[in-house]
């Protein structure tokens, strides 16, 4: 079935550094990527939708500037957290379509601990 | 505004019972809707999906789903449930291929021996 890495699974970084969360689709191209950051015992939370070799879109309220994704290929998708502070310490999701039109799946998460 | 709701938090159910997990959507047409299962710290795994035809949908870990337009609902249902159960669920819908998911607020499972 359909694969997606997600690495690495935790982080704990420094704050004002800047951390590279990766997702790979390893058995099917992944035309459309999304993050999703999820709070404790919350929901997942659509952060941004990112096309093979477009611009993401970013979900209102969510800084562009700050968490950077890049979809350079159809199996690679990246968000870059710049400059990361505490209150960006979270579980981070990405999830790829491309295998099966109707279907989503999803890495196992990122969990960034800013200190 | 396309919506997917969850009326209860936490659920708390013996070993072996039945078990019922309520989700209500609203969207402009009838949204493709999915169930999935999150065990801590982990990712999202799949349990069913519905797009159109039969409205019960049987999915893994004997799992099924029931779709009824008339109540705008897609609740989960399993006849007796394993200690192995007890996990965060959440109910998700998109408007179609490749939209992007909009998730419930999540239904916390606890199983009692």
């Amino acid at each position: 079935g359909a694969v997606v890495s997600q690495h690495p699974s935790w982080v704990i970084c420094k704050s004002g550094t800047s951390v590279k969360i990766e997702c790979r689709s390893l058995d099917f191209q992944a035309t459309t990527m999304f993050w999703y950051r999820q709070f404790p015992k919350q929901s997942l939370m659509l952060m941004a939708t990112s096309n093979e070799g477009s611009k993401a879109t970013y979900e209102q309220g969510v800084e562009k500037d700050k968490f950077l994704i890049n979809h350079a290929s159809l199996t690679l998708s990246t968000l870059t957290v710049t400059s990361a502070h505490p209150e960006d310490s979270s579980f981070y999701i990405c999830s790829a379509t491309g295998q099966d039109p109707y279907g989503y799946t999803f890495g196992s998460g990122t969990r960034l601990t800013v200190v | 505004a396309q919506s997917v709701t969850q009326p209860d938090i936490h659920i708390t159910v013996s070993e072996g019972a039945s078990l019922e997990l309520r989700c209500n959507y609203s969207y402009g047409a009838t949204p493709y809707l999915f169930w999935y299962v999150q065990s801590p710290g982990q990712g999202l795994q799949l349990l069913l999906k519905y797009f159109s035809g039969d409205t019960l949908v049987q999915g893994i870990k004997g799992f099924e789903a029931e779709f009824k337009r008339s109540q705008s609902s897609f609740n989960l249902r399993k006849p007796s449930v394993h200690w192995s159960d007890a996990a965060e669920y959440f109910c998700a819908a998109s408007a179609g291929g490749n939209e992007k998911l909009t998730f419930g607020t999540g239904t916390r499972l606890t199983i009692i021996p």
